[in-house]
């Protein structure tokens, strides 16, 4: 059966430092893999999809990237993290186009 | 751009009455899937309607959608404590699976 993890599960950050989120799919190939921010007590928004390795696509502007070095690996990070990107993080999978299953997702503060 | 938008944003209800979502967008959705996330956990896939009219049910939950595929409903009946959390529609869309979500309804219920 397929797996998603991330980790970390809780992360508290200083403005300014940097930023790596990981997350990683067991059971399946060749996934679409998303990002999603979820602020408190609100929707999810989507920041990045992938559907292979290298390729990218960005839904938001921001100063976040995002990359996919191995087909079941999809890393999120910051060069100098913002007060503002404090939220709840969620990685999701899909197979071609079906549901998506997300991971238990990063809580994110930023002091 | 298309949205799909969400009332209401929160409901309490009392253990036992009936609850309903309602997801409205301004385009034709392709398909409407809804999401389940109970408070501190990850959204968590419901169901998936496609065809015009469509209803589905799952024990106490019936989902609807739209003759013109522009809206659909999840309705409740006789909530329980377990139903409790943010319920969101959201379309996958056919180019990359991208699933956009609707903002959500949180329910609370009362025991």
């Amino acid at each position: 059966s397929q797996t998603i993890h991330q980790w970390p599960a809780t992360l508290v950050q200083p403005v300014g430092s940097p930023l790596s989120l990981e997350c990683t799919v067991e059971g399946t190939s060749n996934p679409n893999l998303y990002w999603y921010r979820q602020a408190a007590g609100r929707g999810l928004q989507l920041l990045f999809y992938s559907v292979g390795i290298g390729q990218i696509s960005s839904e938001v502007p921001q100063n976040l990237s995002a990359s996919r070095p191995q087909d079941r690996q999809f890393i999120l990070s910051s060069k100098k993290l913002l007060l503002s990107d404090s939220g709840f993080y969620l990685c999701a999978w899909s197979a071609r186009g079906l549901r998506q299953f997300f991971g238990p997702g990063t809580r994110l503060t930023v002091l | 751009g298309q949205q799909v938008m969400q009332i209401p944003q929160y409901q309490h209800v009392q253990e036992g009455e009936d609850f309903t979502t309602y997801c409205n967008s301004s385009t034709t959705l392709s398909n409407i899937q809804w999401y389940k996330q109970r408070p501190g956990g990850h959204p968590v896939f419901l169901i998936q309607l496609v065809k015009s009219g469509e209803v589905k049910k799952q024990k106490r939950l019936t989902f609807q959608f739209g003759e013109a595929k522009k809206n659909s409903s999840l309705h409740i009946t006789a909530t329980q404590t377990t139903d409790v959390g943010t319920y969101f529609c959201a379309e996958m869309k056919t180019s990359y699976d991208k699933v956009i979500f609707g903002p959500g309804t949180s329910l609370s219920v009362i025991p």
